[in-house]
């Protein structure tokens, strides 16, 4: 199975301080289509996740674009250019191109 | 709008059953694979597994194979997940969701003696 890490576990901003998660991966997700299946999710307290990154760098729509993908292969990065309040919570990366599917552990942000 | 509602969460005791229930709407469900993911209390998402567009083919992950089963019923726009055998491990919220752009609120199942 695939194992995704995400680091770091746990980050404590400032409302406007940039911040990057890194997602790596223990084997290549790009798949034998041509796509690489790496989205990013965030979690709110009590609320289900909310997708905000699909195919690595593709904004859902409504996401506010402080939200940003980067990466390939096995190397992934979610970044949010200014944070605000609102975007407290966990953050999951989660691949769909090797069955079974699997999420990072989680990266929980903090607004100091 | 899309909306996905989950069901037929409670307590029940180790090596029993249950099935839950998601109903769709907002979108044409027969046309979408569907999947169920899980989260223990306090803990991270757990993918269970997915079911194709008509029924045909699953994929489940290996912590829970032979033990779940998920079907879905286009008629009624929706999607199942048969519990059995159940462990106190299984004790999570499990969320339906499409692509995982769309998610329910979950329902809350309970394992224990």
């Amino acid at each position: 199975d695939v194992v995704l890490t995400q680091t770091p576990p746990t980050l404590s901003a400032t409302i406007g301080q940039s911040v990057s998660i890194s997602c790596r991966s223990s084997q290549s997700l790009l798949h034998s289509n041509g796509n690489t299946y790496l989205n990013w999710l965030l979690q709110r307290p009590g609320q289900p996740p909310q997708l905000l990154i699909y195919l690595v760098s593709r904004l859902e729509s409504g996401v506010p674009n402080r939200f940003s993908g980067s990466g390939s292969g096995t190397d992934f990065t979610l970044k949010i250019s200014g944070v605000e309040a609102e975007d407290l919570g966990v953050y999951y990366c989660v691949q769909s191109t090797h069955a079974p599917f699997t999420f990072g552990s989680g990266t929980k942000l903090e607004i100091k | 709008e899309v909306k996905l509602v989950e069901s037929g969460g409670g307590l029940l005791k180790p090596g029993g059953s249950l099935k839950l229930s998601c109903v769709a709407s907002g979108f044409t469900f027969s046309n979408y694979w569907m999947h169920w993911v899980r989260q223990a209390p306090g803990k991270g998402l757990e993918w269970i597994g997915e079911i194709e567009y008509d029924g045909t083919e699953t994929n489940y992950a290996p912590s829970i194979k032979d033990r779940f089963t998920i079907s879905r019923d286009n008629a009624k726009n929706t999607l199942y997940l048969q519990m059995s055998s159940v462990r106190s491990e299984d004790t999570a919220t499990y969320f339906c969701t499409k692509g995982f752009a769309y998610w329910g609120q979950g329902t809350l199942v309970t394992v224990s003696s």
